[in-house]
Parts: C-alpha cells; sequence; structure tokens
C-alpha cells in the first residue's frame, strides 16, 4: 500500500473557482511535506513545503495546510487559471526518505 | 533560483542501443543527486541516488547494470540506459538538493525530465 494517498484522482473545475486537493500520508517519523506542481511533460516544481509545526502555508493562490496528527495534508487552489491545469504531488519525508503521491491532476476548462 | 537541467528532454532509439541522459545543477552543488521514471498517471519512482565520488544506490528491483549512474562533478549525474528495450520506454527526472541546506526543510529541485522512446 502506497504511504501516500492522493485525492481526488482527478477533477475538471471551471475557471475561477476555487479546488481542493487531499493527501492522506502513513509516513513515520515524519520530517516534512512538500506540494510540487507537475506540468505535463516537465518536471516537478516546489509549491510549499511543511514541517511538523507548521499548520497552514501560501504560496500565492496556493494554500497549503498540515494536521500532523490526522496525517492529512490539502491544497487550496483560488481563483483557478487555465495554467493551474497540472498534476500536482504530495510528497512526504520520513526516515530520509520520499514518498511520493500519484498527484492530483486538475484540468481548468474556460 | 537553483535550477537543474537534463538533456536531453526527449529521445528515440533503436533497441539494443545505449542513451545516455544528462542531470546538471546550473548554479549550486549537488553531493546527490536522485533519478526517477515516471509511467503515465504514476507517481515518480525512485531508482536510485547518485553520490559524488562513489557508487550509485539503487532501489530495490532496479537492474544497476542496466542502468548505469555516475556522478563525476559535484553538478553533474550522468544515466545510461543500456540495451535499451521497448519497456524501458519512461519519462526519466532527475532531482538534486542544493549542498549546505538543512536536512530537514533543504529544497530538492528537479530537472525537466526526459522522455525516453525505445522503438
Amino acid at each position: 500500500k502506497n504511504q501516500v494517498e492522493q485525492s481526488p484522482q482527478s477533477l475538471i473545475i471551471l475557471e475561477g473557482k476555487n479546488c481542493t486537493l487531499q493527501c492522506n500520508y502513513t509516513v513515520s517519523p515524519f520530517s516534512n511535506l512538500r506540494w510540487y506542481k507537475q506540468d505535463t511533460g516537465r518536471g516537478p516544481v516546489s509549491l510549499t513545503i511543511m514541517t511538523f509545526s507548521e499548520n497552514t502555508k501560501s504560496n500565492g493562490r496556493y494554500t497549503a495546510t498540515l494536521d500532523a496528527d490526522t496525517k492529512q495534508s490539502s491544497l487550496h487552489i483560488t481563483a483557478s487559471q487555465l495554467s493551474d491545469s497540472a498534476s500536482y504531488i504530495c510528497v512526504v519525508k520520513g526516515n530520509n526518505r520520499l514518498a511520493f503521491g500519484k498527484g492530483n491532476q486538475v484540468v481548468v476548462i474556460p | 533560483g537553483a535550477v537543474v537541467s537534463q538533456h536531453p528532454s526527449w529521445v528515440i532509439c533503436k533497441s539494443g542501443t545505449s542513451v545516455k541522459i544528462e542531470c546538471r545543477s546550473l548554479d549550486f552543488q549537488a553531493t546527490t543527486m536522485f533519478w526517477y521514471r515516471q509511467f503515465p498517471k504514476q507517481s515518480l519512482m525512485l531508482m536510485a541516488t547518485s553520490n559524488e565520488g562513489s557508487k550509485a544506490t539503487y532501489e530495490q528491483g532496479v537492474e544497476k547494470d542496466k542502468f548505469l549512474i555516475n556522478h563525476a562533478s559535484l553538478t553533474l549525474s550522468t544515466l545510461t540506459v543500456t540495451s535499451a528495450h521497448p519497456e524501458d520506454s519512461s519519462f526519466y527526472i532527475c532531482s538534486a538538493r542544493a549542498q549546505g541546506s538543512s536536512r530537514n526543510t533543504g529544497e530538492l529541485f528537479f530537472g525537466e525530465g526526459s522522455r525516453l522512446t525505445v522503438l
């Protein structure tokens, strides 16, 4: 079983709308959690890095939350744009190793 | 910001040939680089950890004689897919962590990826 589970697997949203992506993990001990954006055929680009003590971190229209007690994180995209169409990957670090989620595939339509 | 460059970005080769992919950290030194492969709609799968000046550490199930890794300098790691076959067709991505960064929150930078198609 994958140590990092993301949901929904994919979603389609209208331009301008908000959406929230979920990441649940079982990695222990926990070091940090990262959200990456990966455009099709490109490498992942970091959006946020969160440590145990951080609950919320924003990067422009992207806001990540972390609940280390329940081992859940979310990535909220505000006022989505067409350029937000991508795969969003949750990566959890623990025991000096990285565990990758399969990604949330987001498609923003006009 | 720091940038990791991969070359080539895509390559098509015949079955049985070898293909070399380069991963360079452009404005920082990286004692450790990582190689991943990614199949469509799947997560990145770590293949090996490339260590400057020493042998790479391969993940279970990854053939070290099939995927040769050379980390010749603090800014360059190469992945050579030897005797490539169609099942080796995939998206190969490297990453590097800037030397001296915090071990807990150190930024990990990914390359743009290299699309390998073996005919």
